[in-house]
């Protein structure tokens, strides 16, 4: 069956530093999408991405974050300057439009800790 | 915007005992709902979900959800709960007016005792 693979399963990092979270998605699969965990907390919805730019962010996704699809296969979620508080799960999840767009598959996740 | 609130963070249930989990929704407008569930080490995997039409929905592993638009809720259940039932589950709502985007409950973590 296919499946949503992330990279790599866990990243340290120390503060300050630049991280990039890749993902695979579905190969057929057109929208794309990164969510965070943080410890304790709800999952929560960072950024949507279909045809090659953003379509919805939230409020968490500020500056210091960017994602990118540079080729045909991955999907990455960089963050330039790494905080504390930027520790945290982080799911990435792909959909089509056969299922409808709202059905979203997910990966098993990025735990990022920051250092 | 769009709300998730799950009731109880923990559920303690016994095998072949019934499985409930409360979802409560808040949506503006008529919402896709859905239940994932989340095994240790693994992605979200998808149980169910709800769109339109027949409000009472089967999903995987023998669970079911049902919408009831007047309660503004959509309740997981499974009569008969299985030790490899043991896992976190999590309601959410998609809101196709801002990219599909889901917004997640607080996760139910489900224990199964023999």
């Amino acid at each position: 069956e296919p499946e949503v693979t992330q990279t790599p399963s866990h990243q340290v990092t120390q503060m300050g530093q630049e991280v990039i979270l890749r993902c695979v998605p579905i190969s057929n699969h057109l929208y794309f999408y990164w969510y965070r965990q943080i410890l304790g907390q709800k999952v929560e919805f960072l950024v949507s991405f279909y045809n090659n730019e953003i379509s919805e962010k939230s409020e968490i996704f500020d500056d210091q974050f960017s994602v990118e699809r540079p080729d045909g296969s991955n999907f990455t979620l960089k963050i330039r300057s790494t905080k504390l508080e930027d520790s945290a799960m982080y799911f990435c999840a792909s959909s089509d439009l056969a299922g409808g767009p709202y059905i979203q598959y997910f990966g098993a996740g990025t735990r990022l800790s920051v250092l | 915007a769009q709300s998730v609130t799950q009731l109880g963070s923990h559920v303690s249930v016994s095998e072949g005992a019934l499985v409930l989990l409360r979802c409560n929704y808040s949506s503006s407008v008529p919402p896709y709902l859905f239940w994932y569930v989340q095994y240790p080490n693994q992605g979200l995997q998808l149980l169910l979900k709800y769109t339109t039409g027949a409000t009472l929905v089967k999903g995987i592993n023998g669970f079911e959800a049902e919408f009831k638009k007047s309660e503004t809720s959509f309740h997981l259940t499974k009569p008969s709960a299985h030790m490899s039932d043991a896992a976190e589950y999590f309601c959410a709502v998609s809101d196709q007016a801002a990219g599909n985007k889901l917004t997640f409950g607080g996760g139910t973590r489900v224990l199964v005792k023999p």
